[in-house]
C-alpha cells in the first residue's frame, strides 16, 4: 500500500481480555519495527522482523506479549490478559531493508492503535 | 536506557523565531535521524546525518552532529504555528538494526 496501515485505530478493552494489532508494511518493506509510546513519553522498542523472522524480540515487556509476521507482509502484536499499564499507543513502521553498517534507511510509521485498558 | 535523549522536554516560542532542540546519545551510530509527531500519533520523518557528516540542511531545518561529543541539535528557523510537535531523534548503533528513540522534545509555537 501507499503507507504502513494499522488496525484498529482505537481499541477499548476489559482487563483481562486478549487484543490483536495489526500493521500492514509499505509493499515491498523487508524489515518492520513495533513500538509502544505511553502518553506524554518516548518510544519503546518492542520487537523488529527482518522478512518473518524476529531477530530481536528483546523489548517485549513480557511473556503476555508475543507478534508474529507472515513473510514480509502483515504483522500482528497480540497482548494476553491485558493489564492497565498495558494502555498506549503502539506504533508499527516498516523500512526497505535491515539497518546496520553502513545502512541509512528511513522507517515510515503507521497512524498507531490506541489501547485503552479498563 | 534510552540511546537518546533530547532537551530541551519542553519549548514555548514565538512565531518567527527560530527552535534549537538537542538530542545526546551513548553509543557509536551509523546515522541519527530526526522525526516529528503531530498529536501522539505517526512519527514522520524528518532529516537524516550520517555519521560522517556535520551538518546538514533541509528547507527550515538545519541538523548538526557532532559525534566526538556524541550529541546532534535540530534547528527550525523562522517557526510557524504548524511547527507545533513533539520532535524526537533516533539512533541506530553500529552494527545492529535498532532504531532507538529519544523522550522528545514538545515544541510551541505560538502565533
Amino acid at each position: 500500500g501507499a503507507g504502513v496501515s494499522q488496525s484498529p485505530s482505537n481499541k477499548v478493552t476489559e482487563k483481562g481480555k486478549d487484543v490483536e494489532l495489526r500493521c500492514d508494511p509499505i509493499s515491498g518493506h523487508t524489515a518492520l519495527y513495533w513500538y509502544r509510546q505511553r502518553l506524554g513519553q518516548g518510544l519503546e522498542f518492542l520487537i523488529y522482523f527482518q522478512g518473518n523472522s524476529a531477530p530481536d524480540k528483546s523489548g517485549l515487556p513480557s511473556d503476555r506479549f508475543s507478534a508474529e509476521r507472515t513473510g514480509e507482509s502483515v504483522s500482528t502484536l497480540t497482548i494476553q490478559r491485558t493489564q492497565q499499564e498495558d494502555s498506549a499507543v503502539y506504533l508499527c513502521a516498516s523500512s526497505p531493508a535491515g539497518t546496520g553498517q553502513g545502512f541509512g534507511n528511513t522507517i515510515y510509521f503507521g497512524e498507531g492503535s490506541w489501547l485503552t485498558v479498563v | 536506557s534510552q540511546q537518546g535523549e533530547e532537551d530541551p522536554q519542553a519549548l514555548s516560542i514565538q512565531e518567527g523565531e527560530n527552535a534549537t532542540m538537542n538530542c545526546s546519545y551513548k553509543t557509536s551510530i551509523n546515522n541519527l535521524q530526526w522525526y516529528r509527531q503531530n498529536s501522539g500519533r505517526g512519527l514522520v520523518h524528518l532529516i537524516l546525518i550520517r555519521s560522517n557528516e556535520r551538518e546538514k540542511h533541509s528547507g527550515r531545518l538545519r541538523v548538526t552532529l557532532d559525534t566526538s561529543k556524541k550529541s546532534s541539535s535540530l534547528l527550525i528557523t523562522a517557526s510557524r504555528a504548524a511547527d507545533t510537535a513533539s520532535y524526537f531523534c533516533a539512533t541506530v548503533a553500529s552494527g545492529t538494526y535498532k532504531y532507538i528513540f529519544g523522550t522528545g522534545t514538545r515544541l510551541k509555537v505560538l502565533a
